[in-house]
């Protein structure tokens, strides 16, 4: 199975800060990598696909990336809101078994 | 509104079956591929299995291979989990997750159920 990467496990910050987590990749999956946020006691909410496209409704403070390589991808967060305090994951969707990445607690500062 | 509701989950002992089911809401349950995800409190996700929309092709993780089996009823709106030989590494609350695009499967969950919550003990 492919193995997801995430860094870092977690991270503090203060509203209006700019966030980057990174996720690679144990082997290349093109740019079938999305990312989800998820909040205590609640279902995760997918945020990007396809490495880059915005999900219906995701405010455009979110973004994604990739290296081209189809190994390493970011997520980014500029402008940080109260709301955005939550864990994120990647998913890798290229090859079955789909696996997650181990998560980053994005914490307040 | 697109619903999700998941049901099913016990308490039950190692080796011993369950299954969980999913009955889906506000959507046309028969085009879109559906998926089963896990998660232990305080870790991350993991992917359980999933399945097409109409062929029911179906593919699993790792960990459960061979044990579990995905099925759906598209009459009546209704995605299961089939559990056999249940270990206690299987304790987990099981979400399933609507695909989000319809037709062809993405492996991208657009829409998640509360969850049910599957705990494997002696």
């Amino acid at each position: 199975a492919i193995q997801m990467t995430q860094s870092p496990s977690s991270l503090s910050a203060s509203v209006g800060d700019k966030v980057t987590i990174t996720c690679r990749a144990s082997h290349g999956i093109r740019n079938d990598l999305g990312w989800y946020q998820q909040k205590p006691g609640k279902a995760p909410k997918l945020l990007i696909y396809a490495t880059s496209t915005l999900h219906d409704g995701v405010p455009s403070r979110f973004s994604g990336s990739g290296s081209g390589s189809g190994t390493d991808f970011t997520l980014t967060i500029t402008n940080l809101q109260p709301e955005d305090f939550a864990t994120y994951y990647c998913l890798q969707d290229y090859i079955y078994p789909l696996t997650f990445g181990g998560g980053t607690k994005v914490e307040i500062k | 509104e697109i619903q999700l509701v998941e049901s099913g989950g016990d308490l039950v002992q190692p080796g011993r079956s369950l299954r969980l089911s999913c009955v889906a809401s506000g959507f046309p349950f028969e085009n879109y591929a559906m998926h089963w995800v896990r998660q232990l409190p305080g870790m991350g996700p993991e992917w359980v299995a999933g399945i097409t929309s109409r062929t029911g092709g179906a593919g699993y993780g790792d960990s459960v291979k061979g044990r579990f089996t995905i099925s759906r009823d598209n009459a009546k709106n209704t995605l299961y989990l089939q559990m056999n030989s249940l270990r206690p590494d299987d304790t987990a609350l099981y979400f399933c997750a609507k695909d989000r695009s319809p037709s062809a499967i993405q492996n991208n969950f657009d829409h998640w159920g509360q969850g049910t919550l599957v705990t494997v003990s002696s």
